[in-house]
Order: C-alpha cells, then structure tokens, then sequence
C-alpha cells in the first residue's frame, strides 16, 4: 500500500462541465502521474510531476490540466468534459522498490463518465 | 516510435504452467515491469527486469533479453485468483521514471 487516495472514486458528470479529480499520497513522493485506462489501449499517460509547481506533459494532455501546490496533492482537471473522456482515471507515485528501482505505484481509480 | 506488443487474450487450466510474452521496441531502455491487474481494480506492481536473465518471485518468473526486445512473464500452478489482465510496461531513457504500456493481456484460468 503507497498510501494513495483518489476522489471521487465516481462520477458522472455532463459534457460542457469541469471536473477535478484528486490524488493524496501521504508519503512524500516526489513524482505523481495521471493515467487514463481504455479498452483496447492500456493505460496512457496524460500528465506527470516531478515536485510542487514542476508538472509536465504527457501522451495524451489534450483537454487536461494539472496542478500541483503541494507534495501530496496532485490535481486533474477537465476544463470543458467531453464524452470521449470517459475513463478510468489512474493516479501513480514512483517508489524505490525491492531491487533499488524506481516503480510505479498506482492508487484505486475514479471511473468517470460523461453524458 | 515506441511499441510494446502482447497478446490480447489467453486461456489455461488450473494447475497449468503459462507463458504471456511482450515485445518492445522503445527509445532508450531503462527497466521492464510486469503489473497485474484484476477487473475493476487497479494494476499491482508483480516484477521487475533491467539485465537479461530471469527474476523468480514464487510461483511468478519474468525473463529479460534487452537483445531481443522480449520478456515473458511465467505463471506456474495457476490458481483461479490468477485470472486477470497482465501488463507489460517498459521505462524508457531520461530521468523522470515515465513508463510505456502495452495494451495488457486477459488471462482466463479455467477449472
């Protein structure tokens, strides 16, 4: 267990509408990572951080934004929610693992649909 | 570009020994990970490869060749509770641990 928490675990929600989603960790990780997860695509890196205020893009940011102004919060944001945005929404914390390596660790998951 | 490849559906009987292979092709390779990931719940962290050869953790092996661009994850004594989606992610160059993904494979154990 890293220790995170996404909320809201569920949401539906119009299109048009913003919505934020939000990752806590309570470890202190430095890097945090949002993913969606679709059929017939695997997971999909929409944004990452590397520390408070340091946040870059991932594969598929389009429509995303993030926000991180402290260490155990990291925020994503759909301005304008579209139906093609409809996923299950990942967040991630980078670890040391048993080996030295750095692993990803992933929290519960927010499914989001939007109508 | 950056490809991870495996196969989209596999089936095997309790008991049984599998094999789910994953090719990559990536830019820069630093490390392949295997998660799984049962429906409904997120993926877990299960193995962990960087040098060719292979890592045993239990009843799971994961083999490497960096040559090749391969690795499979072996299942041995399946159980039923090992039915789920495995994937295969590879960490690419650069020093912010971004991982790849490939698409995952559903494993079906059957009795």
């Amino acid at each position: 267990d890293a220790g995170i928490t996404q909320s809201p675990r569920h949401k539906v929600t119009e299109t048009g509408t913003p919505v934020t989603l939000r990752c806590h960790q309570t470890e202190n990780h430095r890097y945090m990572y949002w993913y969606r997860q679709d059929p017939g695509h695997g997971l999909r890196l929409i944004h990452y951080s590397y520390g408070v205020k340091d946040t870059d893009k991932g594969e598929v940011s389009d429509g995303y934004s993030v926000s991180r102004s402290k260490t155990e919060d990291f925020l994503l944001t759909l301005e304008s929610a579209t139906s093609s945005q409809t996923s299950v929404y990942f967040c991630a914390i980078s670890d040391r693992g048993r080996q030295g390596q750095e692993t990803q660790y992933f929290g519960p998951g927010t499914r989001l649909l939007v109508l | 570009g950056q490809n991870i490849d495996q196969p989209t559906e596999m089936t095997a009987t309790e008991g049984a020994i599998v094999q789910i292979n994953c090719t990559y092709q990536t830019s820069g390779f630093n490390g392949l990970f295997w998660y799984q990931q049962h429906a409904g719940e997120a993926p877990t962290f299960l193995s962990y490869n960087v040098l060719d050869g292979l890592e045993e953790k239990g009843r799971f092996s994961s083999f490497l060749s960096r040559s090749k661009g391969y690795s499979y994850l072996l299942l041995k004594e399946l159980q039923m509770k090992d039915s789920a989606s495995y994937l295969c992610a590879v960490r690419g160059g650069g020093a912010t641990n971004k991982l790849i993904f490939g698409t995952g494979t559903l494993l079906a154990v059957q009795p």
